[in-house]
C-alpha cells in the first residue's frame, strides 16, 4: 500500500512566522501534490511537483512555496504565516501518467494548522 | 476551466437506507476518483473509473462512469453509522497536463 506521510496532525503558529510543512511518500511517486481544506471550499491545489526540483503553482499560490529536493519529499513552506493560513493541509502523491496512466492519489493524514 | 459539481452537499438518512450521490463536470473525463473522508483524517481512495459506462463495485458501494463522460454516481446501500464522514469525487481530463479536479464533497450524517 501507498504510505504519504505528513509530518505533523497538528501544528500551532504565530503570524510572521516561517512555516514547514513535510511530506514523505515511500512509492516512488513522480508527482506530488498540497492542497488546503477548508468548510464550504473543498480542497484546493496549491503546488505540484512533477520531479524532483520541478513545481507548478496550482490554483492557490499566493504565500506559498515548496520544494522538491528528493523525489520522496516534498514541503510546503510558509514565507511569512498569516491568519488565514490557518487551515487542513493536504499533501498526495500519484504514479506518472506516463508510467500507468490515470493513478489515483493517495493522501496523507492532513496537518491541521492553526495561525495566531 | 474544467468545473466539477457535486451534490447533494449534504445528506441526512437514517440507518439501513440505500444512498445515492452525484458528480457533474463541465467537460469530459478519463477518470472519475470517490473518496471518503473521516473527521481529522486525510481522503481515503473508495472506488476508481476509467472507462465510460464502467459500473464498479466496494462492498456496500457502487460507482459508475457516466456514458456522457461527465457525470459519475456513487450508491451506498444498507447505510451503517460508520459511513458517516465526507465523501468526494474528483475526475481527471483526458490531456497529459490535466490536473485532478475536487467535487466540494457530500457531508453523509446517519440519524439514529
Amino acid at each position: 500500500d501507498v504510505k504519504v506521510t505528513q509530518s505533523s496532525r497538528y501544528l500551532v503558529k504565530r503570524t510572521g512566522e516561517k512555516v514547514f510543512l513535510e511530506c514523505v511518500q515511500d512509492m516512488d511517486h513522480e508527482n506530488m501534490f498540497w492542497y488546503r481544506q477548508d468548510p464550504g471550499l473543498g480542497l484546493r491545489l496549491i503546488y505540484f511537483s512533477y520531479d524532483v526540483k520541478m513545481k507548478e503553482k496550482g490554483d492557490i499560490p499566493e504565500g506559498y512555496s515548496v520544494s522538491r529536493e528528493k523525489k520522496e519529499r516534498f514541503s510546503l513552506i510558509l514565507e511569512s504565516a498569516s491568519t488565514n493560513q490557518t487551515s487542513m493541509y493536504l499533501c498526495a502523491s500519484l504514479n506518472s501518467p506516463g508510467r500507468k496512466s490515470n493513478q489515483p492519489q493517495h493522501f496523507g493524514d492532513g496537518t491541521r494548522l492553526s495561525i495566531l | 476551466g474544467q468545473q466539477l459539481n457535486q451534490s447533494p452537499q449534504s445528506m441526512f438518512i437514517q440507518e439501513g437506507e440505500d444512498v445515492s450521490m452525484n458528480c457533474t463536470s463541465s467537460s469530459i473525463f478519463n477518470t472519475w476518483l470517490w473518496y471518503k473522508q473521516d473527521p481529522g483524517e486525510g481522503p481515503v481512495l473508495l472506488i476508481a473509473l476509467y472507462k465510460a459506462g464502467e459500473l464498479t463495485s466496494n462492498g456496500r458501494l457502487t460507482a459508475q462512469f457516466g456514458i456522457t463522460r461527465k457525470d459519475s454516481f456513487l450508491n451506498i446501500s444498507a447505510s451503517i453509522p460508520s459511513d458517516v464522514g465526507i465523501y468526494f469525487c474528483a475526475g481527471q481530463g483526458p490531456r497529459r497536463d490535466d490536473k485532478i479536479i475536487f467535487g466540494k464533497g457530500t457531508r453523509l450524517h446517519i440519524l439514529p
